[in-house]
């Protein structure tokens, strides 16, 4: 238990289907962040949010929506997504403003695109 | 842009063979350097922070250490429970919340 929790943990979708991604993190940290983990490419930082205002959208796709309702839960709604995207989604999350601003993660969402 | 480069790819040793990671990195202004440790099919774990040059820091067989350009992780005699992938990641001193910029790690094997 890392104090960060994903559901679900694995996901195949279609092209054409809807489905959303949560994050909850049980650590009182006010920053939350979306990576994604390809086979042999570092973790890529997606969306970066602050006091649960966005102040990071690294180029991504707009198939991929983030949503950040409070600083304790992160969402990541996908849609008509591309097999390139089938890769694992880390959430994270820190404390910022502080001597310690190591980010703590998830166990991912393993996402197949069929 | 903030670069990290983590070498062996690959590291294959015998159990109670002790050696190195290293991690080379490019950041604008250093706020840290981190080391994380992930299992196949996992999140990261977080093993350490390094803020500035010469610091280090120690758990159970794994030392950390940083100079201006480069971070290592001294692994003393290690256990086949110590395989893992190795992650090497910075985090620009830019104001709020910034994410981090990963290395693409270092996969070790212990053999028993």
């Amino acid at each position: 238990e890392t104090g960060v929790t994903q559901t679900p943990r694995h996901l195949v979708m279609g092209m054409t289907n809807k489905k959303s991604l949560k994050c909850e993190q049980h650590l009182g940290h006010n920053a939350m962040y979306w990576y994604k983990q390809s086979a042999k490419k570092p973790l890529e930082l997606m969306f970066v949010y602050n006091f649960k205002e966005q102040t990071e959208n690294n180029s991504v796709p707009s198939r991929f929506s983030p949503e950040c309702p409070n600083s304790s839960h992160l969402f990541l709604h996908l849609h008509t997504l591309q097999p390139e995207d089938s890769a694992l989604y880390l959430c994270a999350s820190s404390q910022t403003g502080t001597a310690n601003t190591e980010a703590f993660f998830g166990q991912g969402t393993r996402l197949t695109v069929v | 842009e903030d670069q990290v480069t983590q070498s062996p790819e690959a590291l294959r040793l015998q159990e109670g063979e002790s050696s190195s990671l290293n991690c080379s990195y490019t950041v604008s202004g250093l706020r840290g350097l981190f080391w994380y440790r992930q299992d196949p099919g996992k999140g990261p774990e977080f093993l350490f922070t390094l803020y500035s040059a010469g610091e280090e820091k120690e758990k159970e067989r794994l030392k950390a250490t940083l100079t201006k350009k480069e971070s290592f992780l001294h692994i003393t005699a290690p256990k086949p429970e110590d395989s893992a992938t190795y992650l090497c990641a910075v985090q620009n001193s830019g104001g709020g919340a910034d994410g981090l910029t990963f290395g693409k790690g270092t996969h070790l094997i212990i053999q028993p």
